[in-house]
């Protein structure tokens, strides 16, 4: 059972413009959702997380949206570049459980120069 | 520190052979986790580890799947016999503590194809 959904699932963009990724869950237990990213040929990378008792968080150009009533969440990029180019997961997990990261299903991002 | 080294970055095997994946995770961390990436299920965790003791196998796919650690910078994943839908890029990440919020490093993976 897919418990975190992700879309969309490709996304191009225009080197300036804004990337939105959105990621949408169903346990309301998970309380820590990090996004990663992807280069090819590379592993994922911790980018920015958030936690559930707040709607948004910052760090440079990316930053997290969080519904809690909705359970969604989101990544804006902010002034997109070429070289954000890459493969973004959302993620999420539970407390104690906190180990066990249920992973979305990937956009594939292009900024376009 | 070098990150997370997994071995071999590829691997090439015919369907029926015994494939052996190999991880040393960052010195000092006390978790280590093994993932399988495909296009069609993108990121499963398979196994993890605490202080080298399995935790959770539970998304060992089969018992045709087995993993290993032997020490706490040493691990392995092995498939015995492989199948070609076990074909896919299996990565290998640590973590220090126990912490919820504690970061996640990945290693670089090992493309697998089995023909």
């Amino acid at each position: 059972q897919q418990q975190v959904k992700q879309s969309p699932q490709s996304l191009i963009v225009q080197k300036g413009g804004i990337s939105i990724i959105n990621c949408a869950y169903e346990n309301t237990a998970f309380d820590y959702f990090p996004w990663y990213q992807q280069f090819p040929g590379k592993g994922p990378a911790l980018l920015i997380a958030i936690r559930p008792d707040v709607s948004e968080k910052k760090e440079g150009r990316f930053t997290i949206s969080f519904n809690k009533s909705a359970k969604q969440f989101s990544l804006h990029i902010m002034d997109s570049q070429p070289g954000d180019s890459a493969t973004y997961f959302c993620a999420a997990s539970k407390g104690t459980s906190g180990s066990r990261l249920t992973f979305g299903e990937g956009t594939q991002l292009t900024v376009n120069p | 520190d070098a990150g997370v080294i997994q071995s071999p970055r590829h691997e090439v095997t015919e369907m029926g052979q015994e494939v052996t994946l190999r991880c040393k995770p960052i010195s000092g961390h006390d978790y280590l986790f093994w993932y399988r990436q495909t296009m069609m299920r993108g990121l499963e965790l398979l196994i993890y580890f605490n202080n080298n003791v399995p935790i959770d196998d539970s998304g060992m796919p089969e018992d045709r799947f087995s993993a290993k650690m032997p020490n706490a910078s040493f691990s392995t994943l092995k498939i015995q016999p492989s199948e070609p839908r076990d074909s896919a890029v299996y990565f290998c990440a640590s973590r220090f503590g126990a912490g919820t919020y504690n970061e996640q490093f990945f290693g670089p993976g090992t493309r697998l194809t089995v023909l």
